[in-house]
């Protein structure tokens, strides 16, 4: 299975763009990247999927280059609400191994 | 439309101690995964069902055991309870087995064992 390294831990303040990368340099040719977004006490909440390029949804975009050795989450104007763990996932998802998940990056929002 | 319940919502058990969690998906979905969520970890798998049969399973003990009923809830089951299994259980699903899809997780069962 593909390892991912995510940043621990980031900052930023409300109404600006938020771009969290993820590496996962051995992504396999059938791999797709998810990321989850989980908030205290709660289960992890899907953002966005991918397999190259660029993904956008109503919340999230996601941005993967033609290697596919990396990928970033992008957050548009961010709110208080969005503090919160975010996980990148690497995988077919939900088949027989089941998500993996790495310990994910604390996103801390300030006013 | 209801998203996945799992009950009870907290739990209290003493080491040795046997527990059942209960989990039931989204209406329409086939398949339940349980994972394990230790503090200030990511969740770990422990297991997937899907048409009531294991399709999957993590690194755990055989103290971990768990089934799919033919509503496609599912129950999981801890034997012998240890101090290091106190954890965050959660149950996800999702429509099919197999395919990239979303998971769709439930809020979990805090387990404190004492």
């Amino acid at each position: 299975l593909a390892k991912t390294t995510q940043p621990i831990s980031m900052d930023s303040y409300e109404g600006q763009e938020v771009n969290i990368t993820c590496s996962h340099n051995n992504i396999a040719t059938n791999d797709y990247i998810t990321w989850y977004q989980q908030f205290p006490s709660q289960g992890p909440r899907f953002i966005i999927q991918g397999y190259k390029t660029k993904v956008t949804n109503e919340v999230a975009s996601l941005f993967i280059p033609a290697d596919r050795k990396s990928s970033t989450l992008s957050l548009p104007r961010v709110s208080l609400s969005d503090t919160a763990v975010y996980y990148c996932l690497v995988g077919r998802g939900g088949g027989a191994d089941g998500l993996t998940f790495g310990k994910g990056t604390h996103l801390i929002i300030q006013p | 439309d209801a998203g996945v319940t799992q009950s009870p919502t907290h739990l209290i058990k003493t080491r040795g101690q046997h527990v059942t969690l209960r989990c039931s998906p989204i209406s329409g979905h086939k398949s339940v995964s349980w994972y394990q969520q230790v503090l200030g970890q990511g969740p770990q798998f422990i297991f997937q069902y899907y048409e009531k049969e294991e399709r999957g399973r993590g690194n755990f003990p055989d103290r971990f055991s768990a089934r799919q009923f033919p509503n496609y809830s599912s129950e999981l089951n801890v034997n012998a309870l240890l101090l290091g299994d106190s954890a965050l259980y959660l149950c996800a699903s999702s429509l099919d087995w197999g395919r990239v899809d979303e998971q769709y997780f439930g809020p979990g069962t805090r387990l404190t064992v004492t």
